[in-house]
């Protein structure tokens, strides 16, 4: 069906030290992928996004990384700082015109001062 | 440059009701997209609005339905209200150019229904 995880898995980690989210998609088809951050009370929020034809995108801070064989992307948040405590997830463009997202049920991330 | 805006920000309704959420999308984006947000789970595409028109459709019943005004606005109506419905209804605005048009949301709508 239309899922992308199942779970909604914590991660704690240290303020400064790097932090890797972790997301498998369904759809093999799927050319698009988006990270969304989502703080208590707020809407999601964009942080990055990859094409299928890319490995690896680069932001401020934070890495996206593609495995379509496995159909796995993960998020790489470097110096993690207390305000990025949030709700992440990764959504995956779906649609006959390929932008329906599909999203998973996220990771906690906790940052601990 | 006004992001995406929700109206209203919380609602209260009964079961049986019928409810009305408001979307107006961030400035140059046409298209409007609605999804529905339960308690400690990711977002569920309901549908999405191009030119007036529903494009796109997930797997929620008729009770949902939409409207998108000439100056790319959106209107979200539930009828019959049932518990289940209970939410954050989040609206996100993009571009009809393609299929990486990033969506941005925004802040929600939360529905309770009692």
């Amino acid at each position: 069906g239309e899922s992308v995880g199942l779970h909604l898995p914590t991660l704690s980690v240290q303020e400064g030290d790097n932090s890797i989210i972790n997301c498998a998609y369904s759809n093999s088809a799927s050319d698009y992928f988006i990270w969304y951050k989502q703080e208590s009370g707020k809407g999601p929020q964009f942080i990055i996004d990859i094409r299928s034809n890319m490995d690896k995108r680069q932001g401020q801070r934070v890495t996206v990384l593609l495995n379509k064989t496995v159909k796995h992307l993960s998020l790489q948040i470097a110096a993690t700082q207390p305000g990025d405590s949030a709700v992440y997830f990764c959504a995956e463009n779906w649609g006959e015109y390929g932008n329906k997202l599909v999203f998973g049920a996220g990771t906690i991330l906790r940052v601990k001062s | 440059d006004a992001g995406v805006t929700q109206s209203p920000t919380h609602l209260i309704k009964t079961r049986g009701q019928q409810v009305t959420l408001r979307c107006s999308p961030k400035s140059g984006h046409d298209t409007v997209s609605w999804y529905q947000q339960a308690l400690g789970q990711g977002p569920q595409f309901i549908f999405q609005y191009y030119e007036e028109e529903e494009r796109q459709r997930g797997n929620f019943p008729d009770r949902f339905s939409g409207h998108q005004f000439p100056n790319y606005s959106s209107e979200l109506n539930v009828n019959a209200l049932l518990l289940g419905d209970s939410a954050l209804y989040l609206c996100a605005s993009s571009f009809w150019g393609g299929s990486t048009d990033t969506q941005y949301f925004g802040p929600g709508t939360r529905l309770t229904v009692l």
